[in-house]
């Protein structure tokens, strides 16, 4: 089974500063992906940022980058310089490639307050 | 705008009353993916077609839920004799295919209220 942690339930971080989202996970597939979403209050889910089992390089995009520690089954997001827009809930979210599905599995989402 | 259009974006029925919802994926994208969020919930996978079929079927709560997916575009979502622990928002998801990377682009959701 399949399994994505996330044990911050809300985080606050000052404008400018950088946070660190915490994600572990749990699978039996040995090629697996890790995914960022982000989904502000309106509600829309937007795609942050992915990460690919046998990647040897930690993926970046922009502001956010993921620190990807296989061994410790840890993906966790760092958003740099943070902006009040980022003030949103975080969700982390795992794809196995075994079987036929492309199914995402989901953490209960962190909420990030950014305070001016 | 080119992107996943779910609709209607707000749905409130009676408890055992049936429901549709729909939507439209992301033009050429093959892979299409249902998911319902409960208040304060994260996402729980519900189906997932390639193309017309739906190999993964394996989210879906009970033989109330169904889906379908025509023309390998439109998708419908089919509730029966909705009940009132149905009420969440159901998010639609399209990709490229159901391979590796291909992020999912998710839809703005419709919000089911069940009275």
């Amino acid at each position: 089974a399949q399994k994505i942690t996330q044990t911050q339930p809300g985080m606050f971080v000052q404008e400018k500063e950088a946070v660190t989202l915490d994600c572990t996970y749990d699978t039996s597939d040995p090629s697996y992906g890790l995914f960022w979403y982000k989904q502000p209050s309106s509600g829309e889910m937007i795609f942050l940022i992915y990460q690919g089992s046998y990647d040897q390089q930690n993926a970046t995009e922009g502001r956010y980058s993921l620190n990807f520690q296989k061994a410790r089954k840890s993906a966790n997001l760092v958003i740099s310089a943070s902006q009040l827009g980022d003030s949103a809930m975080y969700f982390c979210a795992m794809r196995g490639y075994s079987g036929n599905t492309g199914k995402l599995i989901f953490g209960q989402g962190t909420t990030l307050q950014v305070k001016p | 705008g080119a992107g996943v259009s779910q609709s209607p974006s707000n749905k409130v029925t009676e408890k055992g009353k049936d429901v549709e919802l729909r939507c439209d994926p992301i033009s050429g994208h093959t892979a299409l993916y249902w998911y319902r969020q409960s208040l304060g919930q994260g996402l729980e996978f519900l189906i997932y077609f390639q193309g017309n079929s739906a190999p993964d079927k394996s989210g879906l709560p009970s033989d109330r839920f169904s889906a379908e997916r025509t023309g390998g575009s439109v998708s419908t979502l089919t509730i029966q004799r909705t009940q009132q622990e149905d009420s969440a928002v159901y998010l639609c998801a399209s990709s490229m295919r159901g391979g590796h990377r291909n992020e999912q682009f998710f839809g703005p959701g419709t919000r089911l209220t069940v009275l």
